[in-house]
Formats: C-alpha cells, sequence, structure tokens
C-alpha cells in the first residue's frame, strides 16, 4: 500500500498571502496524484488530477506541481473561500486509493 | 450530477446496516463508484469501488468480509451493506464518482456505532 504524508499539519495564513501545502509519496506515483478541498459538513472537491491539471470550475490561483514522490498545491493568493482542509491521494497503484492526512489552512 | 446518500444513523457494535446512494444528471451505469469515509477528527480513507457493471468489486483490509458494495443500475442506485460493525467504523459516508480521481461526491450520511 502507498503511503501519502502531507506536511504540514496545519498551515495559518493571511489572506491575500500564498499557502504551499506539500505531500509526499511513500513510492513513486508517477503522475498519477490529485488534491481535494474540503470544508466541514460539505462535499470534497476535486481541484487538481494528474498532478497539475485543474477539475473543472476551478479558479486559476490553485497549482500544483512534481512527479515521483514529491508533490506540492500552491494557492496564490487565499481567498476566503479557501480556508480548508487539503487532501492529496493517488491512484497510481490502487486498490487501495490512498489519501494523505491533510492539511488544515486557516486564518492567520 | 447529484448523489445523495441515505441510510445512516447510530447502531450497535456488532450490528449492521445498509447505506444507499442515489445518482442523477448521468448515465450511472457507465460510472464505477466508490465509496470514501471519514471518521471524526480524521482524514478521508477509501472504502470499496464497484465497476459499472458490478462484476468487478475492491475492498479496503479494514472492512473486507463485513462490509458489501453493490448496485442497481435500474434504478440509478448504488449500495453499501455494513456487517458486524465496530466503534471504529463511526464515520460520515460518501459515495463519489468514477474510478481513480473523485470528480462527484455526494454530502455524506453519518454512521455512529455506539452501545
Amino acid at each position: 500500500e502507498i503511503v501519502m504524508t502531507q506536511t504540514p499539519a496545519t498551515l495559518s495564513v493571511s489572506p491575500g498571502e500564498r499557502a504551499t501545502l506539500s505531500c509526499r509519496a511513500s513510492q513513486s506515483v508517477k503522475s498519477n496524484l490529485a488534491w481535494y478541498q474540503h470544508k466541514p459538513g460539505r462535499a470534497p472537491r476535486l481541484l487538481m488530477y494528474g498532478v497539475s491539471l485543474r477539475a473543472s470550475g476551478i479558479p486559476a490561483r490553485f497549482s500544483g506541481n512534481g512527479s515521483g514522490t514529491d508533490f506540492t498545491l500552491t494557492i496564490s493568493s487565499l481567498q476566503s473561500e479557501d480556508f480548508a482542509v487539503y487532501y492529496c491521494q493517488q491512484y497510481d497503484d490502487w486498490p487501495p486509493l490512498t489519501f494523505g492526512g491533510g492539511t488544515k489552512v486557516d486564518i492567520k | 450530477v447529484q448523489l445523495v446518500e441515505s441510510g445512516g444513523g447510530k447502531v450497535q457494535p456488532g450490528g449492521s446496516l445498509r447505506l444507499s446512494c442515489e445518482a442523477s444528471g448521468f448515465t450511472f451505469e457507465n460510472y464505477e463508484m466508490n465509496w470514501v469515509r471519514q471518521a471524526p477528527g480524521k482524514g478521508l480513507e477509501w472504502v470499496s469501488y464497484i465497476s459499472g457493471s458490478g462484476n468487478t468489486r475492491y475492498y479496503a483490509d479494514s472492512v473486507r468480509g463485513r462490509f458489501t458494495i453493490s448496485r442497481d443500475n435500474a434504478k440509478n442506485s448504488l449500495f453499501l451493506q455494513l456487517s458486524s460493525l465496530r466503534a471504529e467504523d463511526t464515520a460520515v459516508y460518501y459515495c463519489a464518482r468514477d474510478f481513480d480521481t473523485l470528480e462527484y461526491w455526494g454530502q455524506g450520511t453519518l454512521v455512529t456505532v455506539s452501545s
């Protein structure tokens, strides 16, 4: 099973600032990496797939980078609606699909 | 696309529950489906997968032998039968569409396993 590790667990950022979230896989997942945004009481929302491809309707301030085992999600200028928990997920070798433990982005 | 889960509730350890997910806005039989759960204060955990025809099914190790995924394409519905429930199965259960990247999710249904 591929283990996904996200850092940091919590990221405190001011609105308008840049946020960079990290995700590491226990073995190469090539470019088979997705990111999700999750707010309390809401359905998770697919942000990125194939590392750097934005899902439908996702604004350009979200970008993804990396390959193999190390990946980042960058939010270039945080908006109020971006404060949430973010998860990475690999789909290179499954079952099982595996998610990282999440990074909570909160207001500084 | 809309996915609406139902069937959650409180159940005693060792009990059973059947979750449903009603799909609309797409041709249900053409899409693979998954169940994903989130325990209180924890992250997302993939639970189970089923192919469009229902012929292929996968389970997480933590639920294999206790949970059964199924679907009724004529009724645009996905199911998860939960048996031999444990306290650690307490979670919000989401159905999600697609094979590997989960583009559409329902709002979830809460399952609480407690005496």
